[in-house]
Order: structure tokens, then sequence, then C-alpha cells
């Protein structure tokens, strides 16, 4: 069975740039979910979606960050322009039931310059 | 809201040697428990949780923790680690009974390291 899957797994843009990152999830999963690390700090929660729904949105920083998931399958959460504070790495995590039965990805590392 | 201390934020050790990787939590309402593991290049991946019960819990990789409600902990211990145990790993929590399952609080990270 394939895991979570996140691509680039590495983006290096400029201040004011568009970037846009995508997971994969588990196939089945209803749940994913985008996390955050910004270096030197703890891994945060961005947001959740149940199917194609946003469930929670409350950690998004901001509305320069638009997350999707098309169909219930795939997710992308564009950044749109990139900051530099929006540096950090990206991860998408999927769960199907069950408290805290996270599946993450490798992560996407965002550079923005 | 929850919030999750790990007291340490390296910890290196020796081949076969005991280590204890230390957590502390603060919440307002009842919480699940969790570490998760992340090796390099790799996503983080549960090592064991804690929901309810028993409050010495067993994972993956020989790891156990044990949840000590009066004082809100929730250590990882191993009896003795190996080369591969190398990795950092993370505490964290999530709201009992909540919507959001997977909507984790989680801990600064402790690396450990393990030197043959």
């Amino acid at each position: 069975e394939a895991g979570v899957t996140q691509f680039p797994s590495h983006s290096v843009i400029e201040k004011g740039q568009t970037v846009t990152l995508r997971c994969d999830p588990i196939s089945g999963h209803d749940n994913l979910y985008w996390y955050r690390r910004v270096m030197g700090k703890e891994i945060k929660f961005l947001l959740h979606f149940v199917k194609e729904s946003k469930q929670d949105e409350s950690g998004m920083p901001n509305n320069r960050f638009l997350a999707e998931r098309t169909g219930g399958t795939y997710s992308t959460l564009k950044v749109q322009p990139a900051e530099l504070e929006d540096s950090g790495v990206y991860f998408c995590a999927s769960s199907q039931l069950g408290p805290g039965e996270l599946f993450f990805g490798s992560g996407t590392q965002l550079s923005v310059l | 809201a929850q919030s999750v201390t790990q007291l340490d934020s390296q910890v290196p050790v020796f081949e076969e040697a005991p280590v204890e990787l230390r957590c502390n939590y603060s919440s307002s309402v009842s919480v699940y428990l969790f570490w998760y593991v992340q090796y390099p290049n790799q996503g983080l991946q549960l090592l064991l949780k804690y929901l309810s019960g028993s409050t010495l819990v067993k994972g993956i990789n020989g790891f156990e923790a044990e949840f000590n409600k009066s004082q809100t902990s929730f250590h990882l211990r191993k009896p003795s680690v190996h080369i591969s145990d190398t990795a950092e790993y993370f505490c964290a929590v999530s709201e009992f009974g909540g919507t959001s399952y997977g909507k984790l609080t989680f801990g600064q990270g402790t690396i450990l390291t393990v030197h043959p």
C-alpha cells in the first residue's frame, strides 16, 4: 500500500512568488491534515479536511494560504504571495478512523529567499 | 487549549544504554497522548499512543511510555537503545472526544543520538 506522498520534496522560491504544494493521501483515507514546522519551532496544525470539506482551518496563518482538496482525493496548499516567514517544512498526513492515527508524508521543505 | 513541553532538545546516549525522553503537557480538558518518531528524510511515524485504560503503553521497536495524570507527564523509555534508534522524537496530544482526532499539538522534539 502506498503511503502519503508529497510533491515537491524541496522548493526554493523568491519572496513574492507563488508556490503550490501537493499531497496525495493514502487511498480511502477521508481525513487529510496539513502541518508546518518552522525551523527551530514545534510542528503546528494548519487545517483538516474531511473528504473535500474543510473541517477545521483554525491554524492557517493568513489569507495568503489557500488549501483545496478536489473530489476528496489529493490536496494542494498554495502560498501566494510567499513571504520569508513562510519558510519551513510542510507536512501532510492522512487518517481513516480513530484518534491520532495519522500517517505522515515526508514533507516539503519550502525556502523563501 | 493544550501545550506540550519536551524537556530535552537533545539526548546523547551510548548503544545498549537505557534512555528516557521526557514529555509534560498542559490541558484544560482530557487528552489523548502520542509519541511519534521521525527518521532522517522520512515522515513522522506513530510509536505509541495512550487513549485510555492501562497507563503503561507499549509501542513499536521496544519503546514504552507511562501516562501519569497527576504529574501530567508521558515519558518515553527504552531499556536498551540501538544505533538505528537515532532520530527525532515528538510528543503530541489531541483533545479527548474532539471532532478532529488528528488535530495534534506537538512538543518541540527531542533529537536522540545513539553512539557506538
